[in-house]
């Protein structure tokens, strides 16, 4: 079965610092790994997605992630954190199933970025 | 650019109650997908629609039900509420034909349970 697993309930970081948000996943396949944000009372966004190619995959807001087969995993990273950045962030995994197959969640990782 | 719309935005419902929350899909999108996020949870897949048929099916509870129809907006029915299905519902809508395998997701309808 697929999954993924974010082991960290909370991440710190002080503005202007760099941030890592960890996510190891665990597939049958190929893996199709997301991540998403949600701010308080909104809806999840799309941040950035690895299906194939290159390793270092790049998104929005100036996040990018790396996917790493040998250690299963696709940390989210960012060089300078932000403010703003402060949500909750989730890895997701296409799971089988139906056209495109639905998307298997971890936990969340609460980010908070202090001034 | 359009985006999914989820309505009501809001609901409060007792025990016992029916619900029924609705998505409109990105326009040109065929796959519609239902989710539920309890309080401090990750989102749970329900269940599927691709071009109108029932695709995939999660862990939707019998008391639910969901349909598309021919316009691609979905309904998700939700007969003799309990307390425990008090949460943010999410639809979020992708194409096939895009093949970016990537799920667009509406603001969410937050249902109460009293």
């Amino acid at each position: 079965a697929q999954s993924v697993a974010q082991p960290e309930d909370q991440v710190n970081v002080a503005e202007g610092n760099p941030l890592t948000v960890k996510c190891t996943y665990s597939v049958s396949g190929n893996p199709y790994l997301f991540w998403y944000v949600q701010y308080p009372n909104r809806g999840l966004q799309f941040l950035l997605k690895y299906i194939t190619g290159d390793n270092l995959v790049k998104g929005s807001y100036g996040f990018e992630a790396e996917f790493n087969k040998s250690q299963t995993s696709f940390h989210l990273k960012k060089p300078s954190a932000l403010v703003s950045d402060s949500a909750l962030y989730f890895c997701a995994v296409r799971g089988y199933g139906g056209s495109q197959g639905n998307l298997i969640f971890g936990k969340g990782t609460k980010l908070s970025v202090k001034p | 650019a359009a985006g999914v719309i989820q309505s009501p935005r809001h609901l409060i419902k007792e025990k016992r109650e029916t619900a029924t929350l609705k998505c409109y899909p990105i326009p040109r999108h065929d796959t519609v997908y239902w989710y539920q996020q309890g309080p401090g949870q990750d989102p749970q897949f329900l269940i599927s629609f691709y071009e109108k048929m029932q695709s995939d099916k999660g862990s939707i509870p019998d008391r639910f039900s969901a349909q598309q129809f021919s316009d691609y907006h979905s309904e998700l029915n939700m007969s003799s509420l309990e307390l425990g299905d008090s949460a943010l519902y999410f639809c979020a809508s992708s194409s096939t034909w895009a093949a970016d395998y990537e799920q667009y997701f509406g603001p969410g309808t937050r249902l109460t349970v009293t």
